[in-house]
């Protein structure tokens, strides 16, 4: 049975610093890897997804990396702002078309 | 395009009522997902379906929850009779079956049974 963990639950870190978001799962027959944003009280907005058969994506100041073989990635997020501040969650997909997410990190970027 | 629409948004209620949550997923989505969010458990899967059809539900917790799908544009969830243990954030996603792509989520229906 999948399982999906991220560490750490909490982080609070100062404007600008560049953080890691590390996300490990314990099947590594995935098809892809997606990480998302959730604010509170609203839904789950798509950050990347990441095919099996990538090892990195990268949207603007984010930048997820997959170790398939290794049942981790990671989410860098480069200069980071208080608008950051959210949860963020990833989740693994394998060939069942189902989303295993993660527990989540709480994110607070304080100015 | 207008997303995933859910509504309600919130949804009060008495234990022993039934509650129907709806789903609009986003045009030419062909796969429908149904998931609950608490703080216990985080975001599970409870059922989904490819065309309107369901695949696989085995996420649905008892019997008093069920889904439907009856065409590409429209999914309900219903909760028949509802309990406190219930209340959740009810989310809907969608996505083009087979693309092994992006899963496109609503806002959620907040559901407190009291």
């Amino acid at each position: 049975k999948q399982e999906v963990t991220q560490i750490p639950a909490a982080l609070s870190v100062p404007e600008g610093e560049n953080l890691v978001l590390n996300c490990s799962f314990t099947d590594s027959a995935i098809y892809n890897l997606q990480w998302f944003r959730q604010d509170p009280g609203k839904g789950l907005t798509s950050l990347l997804l990441i095919q099996s058969s990538q090892r990195e994506q990268t949207s603007g100041r984010l930048n997820a990396s997959l170790d398939k073989s290794s049942g981790r990635s990671t989410l860098y997020i480069a200069a980071s702002q208080p608008g950051d501040s959210a949860t963020y969650l990833c989740a693994v997909e394998g060939n069942t078309d189902k989303l295993i997410f993660g527990t989540g990190t709480r994110l607070q970027v304080f100015p | 395009d207008a997303g995933v629409i859910q509504s309600p948004r919130h949804e009060v209620t008495e234990m022993g009522q039934e509650v129907t949550l709806r789903c609009k997923p986003i045009s030419g989505h062909n796969s429908l997902f149904w998931y609950r969010q608490t703080m216990m458990r985080g975001l599970e899967l409870l059922i989904y379906f490819n065309n309107n059809v369901p695949i696989d539900d085995s996420g649905m917790p008892e019997d008093r929850f069920s889904a439907k799908m009856p065409n590409a544009s429209f999914s309900t969830l219903k909760i028949q009779p509802s309990e406190p243990r219930d209340s959740a954030v009810y989310f809907c996603a969608s996505r083009l079956q087979g693309a092994a792509g992006e899963q496109y989520f609503g806002p959620g229906t907040r559901l407190t049974v009291t």
